[in-house]
């Protein structure tokens, strides 16, 4: 399978751990979106990557949030002193960087906090 | 901030029945796009439409795109029971900028 591939699928955690998630996009694919679904909720815009290169960063992504992508392949997002409110599903989509091309979405990894 | 709303936000059906969900946006775009989400899974993409097109088919999907009056409405014809998902608008502003999502509509398909 060479699509958008994501891990771990679930991680629960105490509050005030520090998380990481990992994403791997489809590979000839530059350009790199981090996103946040709550229930019942579509999916919110993090931060997006093209190629190595940080692009955009939602106002949602606060301080204790850090994403990269050091080698334009693989991108993890961390979280730092994890909140209640972090509880969410984590999605990860990669694209082709031409003008209007769809994204390819992970399976996404849930996150617990206790 | 989530630019889309999907009107209804649930909607059940009979197998076979057609099944039309529409989605309003706020601002000016190059692109519409709509989305598939089983229970628990990331999201499917099922069309792409610019702001220059009216209409496109896929299947037996059909989408329309108004930019005058910022609406788009997803058809899906001769429903199945394996389309039972959420189905989610998403815009961008510009060629590859990130997406924008409505709340998405539930939509359940009875067999």
């Amino acid at each position: 399978d060479t699509g958008v591939s994501q891990n771990p699928r679930h991680k629960i955690t105490k509050r005030g751990q520090n998380v990481t998630f990992r994403c791997d996009p489809i590979s000839e694919h530059n350009r790199l979106y981090w996103y946040r679904q709550t229930l019942g909720q579509g999916p919110e815009f993090l931060t997006y990557f093209q190629n190595e290169a940080q692009l955009e960063k939602s106002r949602l992504l606060s301080d204790r949030f850090s994403a990269e992508r050091p080698k334009g392949s693989f991108s993890t997002l961390e979280i730092q002193r994890t909140e209640q409110g972090d509880s969410a599903m984590y999605l990860c989509a990669s694209s082709l960087d031409q003008g209007g091309q769809p994204q390819h979405f992970g399976d996404g990894t849930r996150l617990s906090i206790l | 901030s989530q630019q889309g709303e999907e009107d209804p936000q649930a909607l059940s059906i009979q197998e076979g029945e057609n099944a039309t969900m529409n989605c309003s946006y706020k601002t000016s775009i190059n692109n519409l796009q709509w989305y598939r989400q089983n229970s628990g899974r990331g999201l499917v993409h099922l069309i792409l439409i610019r702001s220059n097109e009216r209409e496109k088919h896929s299947g037996r999907l059909r989408v329309t795109l108004d930019t005058s009056k910022k609406s788009s409405s997803l058809l899906i014809t001769a429903s199945r029971a394996a389309d039972t998902a959420s189905y989610f608008c998403a815009t961008a502003i510009s060629g590859n900028t990130p997406l924008v999502f409505g709340k998405g509509t539930r939509l359940s398909v009875i067999a």
